[in-house]
């Protein structure tokens, strides 16, 4: 088992472009998480999948953010016309209730996106 | 509604004792502590639950006030390695089941020195 994996580890753009991020989740793992971390503050939740559906998004996130997960297993986070305040480290997260300690949420090492 | 952790800040000898406060306005399902070192991932530490159940790591130590929806965290005989930014995350429960969605508090820095 190797964890969670994201990529790409950093990215650069320019306000305006789309950027799509990956996460691979630990095998088995049926929950999935996306969190936003900015300098200084603890993890921000922006939506969770239960297998391929989508439970909830965050009121806090535009329609310029998309989340997918199909079949279950990666998951892809898009967010387009890319803004200066989108900058920040995401965070991707796997869970599986029925093993470990429960809900433990096991993150990957994020993507860190800077926006000129 | 974010938690709120305290203190924001600890600075602690090797071998010395601390305490991280995290308190919610709402009913908590469950209260997850984690650990996150300076560029990496949070990693996870503990989960208290509704009703009394711990599960973590058997060095770490915590309560949850479930009438104060109050958690703590015992950081006991600090070694270097404890170093880090400490976050607490809040899981209200959706008519008795849990999705995991966790709120996080704003952190709290703990630095162990020599």
């Amino acid at each position: 088992d190797t964890g969670v994996s994201q990529d790409p580890r950093h990215k650069i753009t320019k306000r305006g472009q789309n950027v799509t991020f990956r996460c691979d989740p630990i095998s088995e793992h049926n929950r999935l998480y996306w969190y936003r971390q900015t300098l200084g503050q603890g993890p921000e939740f922006l939506t969770y999948f239960q297998n391929e559906a989508q439970l909830e998004k965050s009121r806090l996130l535009s329609d310029r953010f998309s989340a997918e997960r199909p079949k279950g297993s990666f998951s892809t986070l898009e967010i387009q016309r890319t803004e200066q305040g989108d900058s920040a480290m995401y965070l991707c997260a796997s869970s599986h209730p029925g093993q470990g300690y429960g809900n433990e949420q096991f993150f990957g090492p994020g993507t860190r996106l800077t926006v000129l | 509604q974010q938690p709120v952790q305290s203190p924001q800040a600890v600075i602690l000898r090797e071998g010395e004792d601390a305490v991280i406060n995290c308190s919610s306005s709402k009913a908590l399902y469950s209260v997850h502590w984690y650990r996150q070192k300076h560029g990496e991932a949070p990693v996870f530490l503990m989960i208290l639950l509704k009703g009394g159940e711990q599960k973590g790591h058997e060095k770490i130590s915590a309560s949850f006030n479930e009438k104060k929806q109050q958690s703590s965290l015992y950081l006991t005989a600090s070694q270097l390695s404890y170093s880090g930014t400490y976050f607490c995350g809040t899981e209200i429960g959706a008519g008795g089941t849990s999705y995991g969605k966790l709120t996080f508090g704003q952190g709290t820095i703990l630095t162990v020195h020599p």
